[in-house]
């Protein structure tokens, strides 16, 4: 079955410290990549997808992430972490089956200390 | 993008109820999906609901305890049934446009 795995389950920065999470998923065929993610007290929304072409996908607030195919991994990366961007991360995958069904990694818990 | 309205928010109920929770979407779509995200976990897929056609459950859920409906091609209803307290958690509707998803608040559920 496919899975997504997230490497870090609660991280902690200060403010203008780099951000980098890990993702890895496991399916062999054709996938499209998310990263989600859930402030406090709201719903889940799209920081990022990557569908095909160029692997570095950029998104909102400036987080990118890079899709590495023979690592099966898509990583979520920000230069420089802002208080706002405290929240949860979840990376998803939806494998190109035609079910267009979306599956989750755990989550990241990031805080971000001012 | 899509604006996707669930109710109730948030409720408290007593074990062994049932709660109906609806979901609303803004455009007719023909793929619906419920999960569930239990406390401190990630969000899993309890089942697809298909317009014109019984729901497809995932490993683990069955239709007895999660019954779904899907009336119409912008709106749908799980049910869970017989709650226990591990019933509590958030229940997300979602729909997807091309590939990706798109979330309700979700249903906050205590069951005491």
């Amino acid at each position: 079955a496919q899975s997504v795995s997230q490497h870090n389950h609660h991280v902690i920065l200060s403010e203008a410290a780099s951000l980098e999470l890990g993702c890895n998923y496991s399916y062999g065929g054709t996938v499209n990549l998310f990263w989600y993610v859930q402030y406090p007290g709201q719903h889940l929304q799209l920081l990022l997808k990557y569908f095909s072409g160029d692997p570095l996908v950029k998104g909102i607030k400036g987080f990118e992430a890079e899709f590495i195919k023979s690592k099966f991994s898509f990583n979520l990366r920000k230069p420089s972490v802002q208080w706002s961007d405290t929240a949860e991360y979840f990376c998803a995958v939806n494998p190109y089956t035609g079910g267009f069904k979306t599956i989750f990694g755990a989550g990241t818990r990031l805080f971000v200390k001012a | 993008s899509a604006v996707i309205s669930q109710k109730p928010s948030r409720d408290i109920c007593q074990r062994g109820t049932s709660l109906t929770i609806q979901c609303q979407v803004d455009s007719q779509v023909t793929m619906m999906f419920w999960y569930r995200q239990q406390p401190g976990q990630s969000l899993t897929l309890i089942a697809t609901a298909n317009q014109g056609s019984e729901a497809t459950y995932e490993s683990g859920f069955v239709i007895d305890k999660f019954p779904i409906s899907r009336p119409n091609l912008t709106f749908s209803t799980l049910t869970v049934s017989n709650m226990s307290p591990e019933d509590s958690s958030i229940y997300l509707c979602s729909e997807t446009q091309g590939t990706e998803a798109f979330f309700g608040q979700g249903t906050r559920l205590t069951v005491v």
